[in-house]
């Protein structure tokens, strides 16, 4: 399976902290995404980024939250004012290629705040 | 909003048998449908996927069927085997109008006793 890979792997903070996740796609292509997963209910989609913008993006995904693809290459997933219901799993998942269907996703950010 | 639903929270099978997860939709525009495996902690797994195109896709031990006028897919894995124990989610998109904004289902946990 292709590789998606995130760090950190944990991340604990306090409340009102900004924190960064990032990610590192599969190379060479344009489609990204985030998505979470809070303790014990449902994968959910965040955001979807394509070719340098945001393409659609959930209610969760409020003013707060911000992707950027810093560098080309890793795509970042920033919350500016953590609060206790921001903890969850963090996962970025990527198309295997530009028109590709199948999504692979990253180990995911476990993401603490206190 | 539940567009992806999978009612049985639990399903355990002993080592051999057949496994049937079943998922059901609502949404009417979800054309591309996938099942991913996960661990706690680590991000989900692709295992296989369907298009609305076709009923049926196979890979290995595992195959997907979909019944689009009942709005209802299963994955069937046979033999199952211990280290199929995971939580599986069946998830959905509707390819027309959110390209890979994937929707997930709640997720059954597997368990396959030796």
């Amino acid at each position: 399976e292709p590789e998606v890979t995130q760090t950190p792997s944990h991340q604990v903070t306090q409340m009102g902290q900004e924190v960064i996740l990032r990610c590192v796609p599969i190379s060479n292509h344009l489609y990204f995404y985030w998505y979470r997963q809070i303790l014990g209910q449902k994968v959910e989609f965040l955001v979807s980024f394509y070719n340098n913008e945001i393409s659609e993006k959930s209610e969760i995904f409020d003013d707060q939250f911000s992707v950027e693809r810093p560098d080309g290459s890793n795509f970042t997933l920033k919350i500016r004012s953590t609060k206790l219901e921001d903890s969850a799993m963090y996962f970025c998942a990527s198309p295997t290629a530009p028109s590709a269907d199948t999504q692979y996703f990253g180990p995911g950010t476990r993401l603490t705040v206190l | 909003d539940q567009q992806v639903k999978q009612n049985s929270p639990s399903l355990s099978v002993q080592e051999g048998r057949i496994s049937i997860l079943n998922c059901d939709y609502t949404n009417s525009m979800f054309d591309y449908f996938l099942w991913y495996k996960k661990y706690p902690a680590e991000g989900p797994t692709f295992l296989i996927s369907i298009s609305s195109i076709k009923d049926k896709n196979e890979d290995g031990r595992f195959t997907v069927f979909l019944n689009k006028s009942a709005k209802h897919l299963s994955l069937h894995i046979v033999p199952s085997q211990p280290g199929d124990s995971a939580v599986y989610f069946c998830a959905a998109f509707s390819g027309g109008t959110s390209y890979g904004k994937l929707t997930f289902g709640q997720g059954t946990i597997l368990t396959v006793h030796p």
